[in-house]
């Protein structure tokens, strides 16, 4: 399968930006997206990005793709408690299927 | 709108018994599929299906078999669960080639 990598961890403090970093190997993306986990929750869809866009804007999520690096980032403005928990970075291939980064755990430090 | 449900939310097994982790979802999505989550892993595809009667494997199938007999539903099947098996599953569904998945809220198994 294609790889999707994120590091495991960041904290950040309240009213700072976060911002998470993804890198993927499959230059045939098409969409990549990105989700929430609270803990003992499923993965809730925060935002997406089709893969001709450089950047999309959310309230306080920023979505920027740089394609030719194959680079996708998350920033998180004015960062709250409830923004902590683990974030996961997918991409979709042509062939219709996901690819899950390993998640990347950020605690916001009141 | 119940979305996708899992069902249990978590299970005790004993190496070498068999079970069935249930999934339905009420979109009336075509694509549904099975994850499993570990700690510094993250999600990794286990089966999936494109429709009713359409399955194929994903990246780690051993050990699991899948049917999708209906649209609505899903179920895993663990045939003679192992240690190894321990983990957290999540079934996803999605309507369409350009949508994201939707996920269930998980099963949690642990064998023993």
């Amino acid at each position: 399968g294609e790889d999707v990598e994120q590091s495991l961890f960041l904290s950040v403090r309240e009213g700072d930006s976060s911002v998470i970093n993804c890198t993927y190997t499959d230059s045939s993306s098409t969409y990549l997206y990105w989700y929430k986990q609270e803990p003992g929750a499923g993965l809730q869809l925060l935002t997406y990005i089709f893969s001709n866009m450089d950047m999309k804007q959310d309230q306080r999520l920023t979505v920027l793709l740089n394609k030719k690096d194959k680079h996708l980032s998350l920033r998180i403005a004015d960062t709250q408690t409830g923004d902590s928990a683990i974030y996961f970075c997918a991409e979709k291939d042509t062939g219709n299927q996901f690819y899950f980064g390993t998640g990347t755990s950020l605690t916001v430090i009141p | 709108n119940a979305g996708v449900t899992q069902t249990p939310k978590f299970q005790v097994l004993k190496t070498g018994q068999s079970m069935t982790l249930q999934c339905a979802q009420d979109m009336n999505h075509e694509y549904m599929s099975w994850y499993r989550q570990d700690p510094g892993m993250g999600l990794r595809l286990i089966h999936y299906s494109v429709g009713a009667g359409i399955t194929d494997q994903g990246e780690v199938p051993n050990g699991y078999n899948v049917s999708r007999s209906t649209t609505e539903d899903f179920p895993l099947r663990l045939l003679s669960a192992a240690p190894s098996q321990t983990s957290v599953y999540f079934c996803a569904s999605s309507p369409g080639t350009s949508s994201p998945l939707h996920f269930g809220n998980g099963t949690r198994l642990t064998v023993t």
